[in-house]
């Protein structure tokens, strides 16, 4: 098992530009999750998905998008990128099932927007 | 506002000693308390996680206590190794509720020195 990937690793922006962050996983979890880390800071909750179809926003939702269309698959997108974007990206995911709530990270995407 | 407050932001142990890092909630409807590590480059793994029903859970040499009236929970590294520095988040959910959303403290910076 890969486990939890995203693509890609680095990206730089300007100011207005759109992009989509892509995770996959591939451990059959109903659940999956964006976060940004900003320097120095804890993680906070952008987005996330009980199943496919379904999303919700998280603590940070303004300025990103996202979708669930396959149980694999949970892209985020930006539409109109600032500054303020700039942050490390984190897609998670997890399923509840028989006292098991562990969330596991992808590797991350450290984004710029200048 | 649902909130996690860790402390200190980083810490400085020689080899062999102990490292403490403490964490305090708000939300009373949390039941599930984990720990997670993080190296430089590297998403957050999970290290060790809590229920509220119990008192403290160790494994090896980590050690989550849990201080359900105070609302406080602390993690001890016994034994402190340099392969052990890293960055050491605490979170908090309430497992029942639709996503099992994290809520992460700010991040403790830990320094083994050998």
């Amino acid at each position: 098992n890969a486990g939890v990937t995203q693509t890609p690793k680095f990206r730089i922006l300007k100011i207005g530009q759109s992009m989509t962050l892509q995770c996959t996983q591939d451990m059959n979890h109903n659940y999956m999750y964006w976060y940004r880390q900003d320097p120095g800071m804890g993680l906070k909750l952008i987005y996330y998905s009980v199943g496919a179809g379904i999303t919700d926003k998280g603590e940070v939702p303004n300025g990103y998008n996202v979708s669930r269309s396959t149980t694999e698959d949970f892209p985020l997108r930006l539409e109109l990128a600032a500054p303020s974007q700039t942050s490390v990206y984190f897609c998670a995911s997890s399923y509840l099932d028989r006292g098991r709530h562990e969330q596991y990270f992808g590797p991350g995407t450290r984004l710029t927007v200048t | 506002q649902q909130q996690v407050k860790q402390s200190p932001q980083s810490l400085i142990v020689q080899k062999g000693g102990i490292s403490i890092i403490n964490c305090a909630y708000e939300n009373t409807a949390f039941d599930y308390f984990p720990w997670y590590q993080q190296f430089p480059g590297k998403g957050p793994a999970l290290l060790i996680a809590i229920r509220p029903d119990v008192s403290e859970k160790k494994e090896g040499r980590f050690t989550i206590s849990f201080n359900k009236s105070a609302k406080q929970f602390s993690l001890h590294i016994m034994d402190s190794q340099p392969g052990d520095s890293a960055t050491y988040f605490c979170a908090a959910s309430e497992i029942k509720a639709a996503g099992n959303k994290l809520t992460f403290g700010g991040g403790t910076r830990v320094l083994v020195k050998p």
